[in-house]
């Protein structure tokens, strides 16, 4: 099975400050059909997830541009350029090249 | 827009069935790939399994497997995910979510249905 590591797993963020997250997994993400199958998600307080990133660096429908993803291979990283009050909830990568898992979440509030 | 209701919270004893359902409106169940994901109290999410459209055949986490059965009746739009042997540590928030826009992605997630297991 695929293991996804996140760190942190907890962040403290100033509003209007960046804030970033590392997703780590066991095995390449990378398919041949050349796709990277690696998300992103955010789960608000008391809310299911939602979907931020898709496909490593793709903002989903009515995402604000202040998320961005990037990484290769095994390597991902989540970026929020400038972190506002309702970007607090738990953040978790997914992969899904095979089957699906999710790293552990990684808890982002405001200072 | 699609849009996913679940079934209300149960409370089982351990060693029973639960049956949560899903059902879809603003798409037909046969255009999306339904999967089913939980959350235990304070933690967080497992997927547990769904429909791999390039097979066309229902996948499962091994965690999971021989204990868990996701159906779907397409004549209600209805997803369903049973889980047997219930214990205390299968007492969670069990969601589905479907891939419809972005491939292989979750992108539209149901309320939530507590599960409770509790003698």
């Amino acid at each position: 099975d695929i293991v996804m590591t996140q760190t942190p797993l907890s962040l403290s963020v100033t509003p209007g400050q960046p804030a970033s997250i590392s997703c780590k997994s066991s095995q390449s993400l990378l398919h041949s059909d050349g796709k990277t199958y690696l998300y992103w998600y955010l789960q608000k307080p008391g809310q299911s997830p939602q979907l931020l990133i898709y496909e490593v660096s793709n903002r989903f429908s009515g995402v604000p541009d202040r998320f961005s993803g990037s990484g290769s291979g095994t390597d991902f990283t989540l970026k929020i350029s400038r972190v506002e009050a309702e970007d607090v909830g738990v953040y978790y990568c997914m992969q899904s090249i095979q089957l699906r898992t999710f790293g552990q979440g990684t808890k982002v509030e405001i200072k | 827009q699609v849009q996913l209701v679940q079934s209300g919270a149960e409370v089982k004893k351990p060693g029973a069935s639960v049956k949560v359902s899903c059902k879809v409106s603003g798409y037909t169940l046969t255009e999306l790939s339904m999967h089913w994901v939980r959350q235990a109290p304070g933690k967080g999410l497992e997927w547990m399994g769904g429909f791999d459209p390039e097979d066309g055949e229902t996948i499962y986490a091994q965690k999971f497997q021989g204990r868990v059965t996701m159906t779907e009746d397409t004549s209600t739009d209805t997803a369903y995910m049973e889980l047997s042997s219930l214990r205390s540590e299968d007492t969670a928030v069990y969601y589905c979510a479907t891939e419809g826009g972005a491939p292989r992605a979750f992108d539209i997630w149901g309320q939530g249905t507590m599960v409770t297991v509790s003698s």
